[in-house]
């Protein structure tokens, strides 16, 4: 257990519709990862906040926004959603800002389209 | 895109036997991750090495970086079952700005008991 923890575990939903992915760091850690898992992607960084501030912008698409929250849990929405949003999204957490140390990642939330 | 390519993409072996994986990557880095994912979970951190080492150990780990040739390599010796895993390096750079951990498209180990 890494102490990330993410919700829901599984997410079913249709095209074109809405959806919200909520991680809780481990406790301390100020920087929050996201990442989407998909088989022909692999796995993708999309957006890190550090202390309730965006830091760092990866391969997030504008249909995707993010935010951390005073309590430093964050969400990740997803609109408009497509078939090939289906995948695996991650959640990592570390204490610093930078890269140059470990990261902890959650168990993940499996989003399904159809 | 990707910057770290890892090899062979699927590796069997018995237990007990060593299991070498590799890793190669494009750019320059400060340093380079080794992680490990169950089917499905989410990924486990093994190990780090920065770019001023060569090897380091953890366990029955024993990674390596030769940075000239970009690339590292993750010794399991004495493999276990529960080293049945997908492993992925990882290393830093900048993309446009932003500092990111890159992933690799990950080496699916399977030990065969």
């Amino acid at each position: 257990d890494s102490g990330v923890t993410q919700t829901p575990k599984h997410l079913i939903t249709a095209t074109g519709q809405r959806v919200t992915l909520r991680c809780s760091p481990r406790s301390g850690d100020l920087s929050v990862y996201w990442y989407q898992q998909s088989l022909d992607q692999g796995l993708q960084f999309l957006i890190q906040y550090y202390n309730g501030e965006e830091r760092a912008k990866g391969n997030i698409l504008e249909r995707f926004s993010a935010q951390q929250f005073p309590d430093l849990h964050s969400e990740l929405n997803l609109s408009s959603l497509e078939l090939g949003d289906s995948a695996l999204y991650f959640c990592a957490s570390s204490v610093v800002a930078g890269i140059y140390n470990e990261q902890f990642f959650g168990p993940g939330t499996r989003l399904t389209v159809l | 895109s990707q910057q770290g390519e890892e090899d062979p993409q699927a590796l069997s072996i018995q237990e007990g036997e060593n299991a070498t994986m590799n890793c190669s990557y494009k750019t320059s880095i400060n340093n380079l991750q080794w992680y490990r994912q169950n089917s499905g979970r989410g990924l486990v951190h093994l190990i780090l090495i920065r770019s001023n080492e060569r090897e380091k150990h953890s366990g029955r780990l024993r990674v390596t970086l030769d940075t000239s040739k970009k690339s590292s390599s993750l010794l399991i010796t004495a493999s276990r079952a529960a080293d049945t895993a997908s492993y992925f390096c990882a290393t830093d750079g900048w993309d446009f700005g932003n500092e990111k951990l890159t992933f690799g498209t990950g080496t699916r180990l399977t030990i065969i008991p």
